[in-house]
């Protein structure tokens, strides 16, 4: 199994632009998220899916959105960048157990917005 | 949201046992307390969750006390390559909106 594979490693936006980050897990996991780090900061939820067609807001909204078409694909969407947006952004899936339930995490995005 | 607190950074020598405690005095009743291991440029791995009193694996075990408000990650016997930032995470895993990661200790192994 790959795991959570996200694209791209890297990338350059200028004020305005779109982009959106591609996150996709083969371990059929029901849960995906995606979370943002500023430097030397923890992980931030912005938003997360319970399942394909379901996604609710997490902690930190605001300028992006995603969709959840399929269970294996979660990703994100910068519709209008920001210097504020500049982060590294990782993806997590989950499958929820009775007795345990772990997120694993994606290698992560690193995104410069000047 | 329950909100933890941990110490921003720590040091230990190879071969120490290293406690990591975080604080969570909001904790809900449904919230369990899990445990992740960051190294640089990469993202976080599982190391350990628990719900009360002991837990233990290969890698670490989880102290909580009755009061569930804190936790403890032991490391046994750390090595250079245990140097990573370690973060407490709480949250019910039935809503993964509640998940809230505290700002993590900066662990730093030294020969």
């Amino acid at each position: 199994n790959a795991g959570v594979t996200q694209t791209p490693k890297f990338r350059i936006l200028k004020i305005g632009q779109s982009m959106t980050l591609q996150c996709t897990q083969d371990m059929n996991h029901n849960y995906m998220y995606w979370y943002r780090q500023d430097p030397g900061m923890g992980l931030k939820l912005i938003y997360y899916s319970v399942g394909a067609g379901i996604t609710d807001k997490g902690e930190v909204p605001n300028g992006y959105n995603v969709s959840r078409s399929t269970t294996e694909d979660f990703p994100l969407r910068l519709e209008l960048a920001a210097p504020s947006q500049t982060s590294v952004y990782f993806c997590a899936s989950s499958y929820y157990v009775a007795e345990r339930d772990t997120q694993y995490f994606g290698p992560g995005t690193r995104l410069t917005v000047l | 949201l329950a909100k933890t607190t941990q110490p921003i950074s720590m040091d230990s020598y190879e071969g120490q046992e290293v406690n990591i405690t975080c604080s969570h005095n909001n904790i809900a009743t449904n919230d369990y307390i899990t445990w992740y291991q960051q190294f640089p440029s990469q993202g976080p791995r599982f190391i350990i969750q628990g719900y009360k009193t002991k837990v233990t694996n290969e890698v670490a075990s989880l102290f909580i006390p009755a009061d569930r408000k804190s936790s403890t990650l032991s490391l046994p016997r750390v090595s250079l390559s245990d140097t990573a930032v370690y973060y407490c995470l709480v949250g019910d895993r039935n809503y993964g909106q509640n998940f809230v990661f505290g700002p993590g200790t900066r662990l730093s192994v030294l020969p």
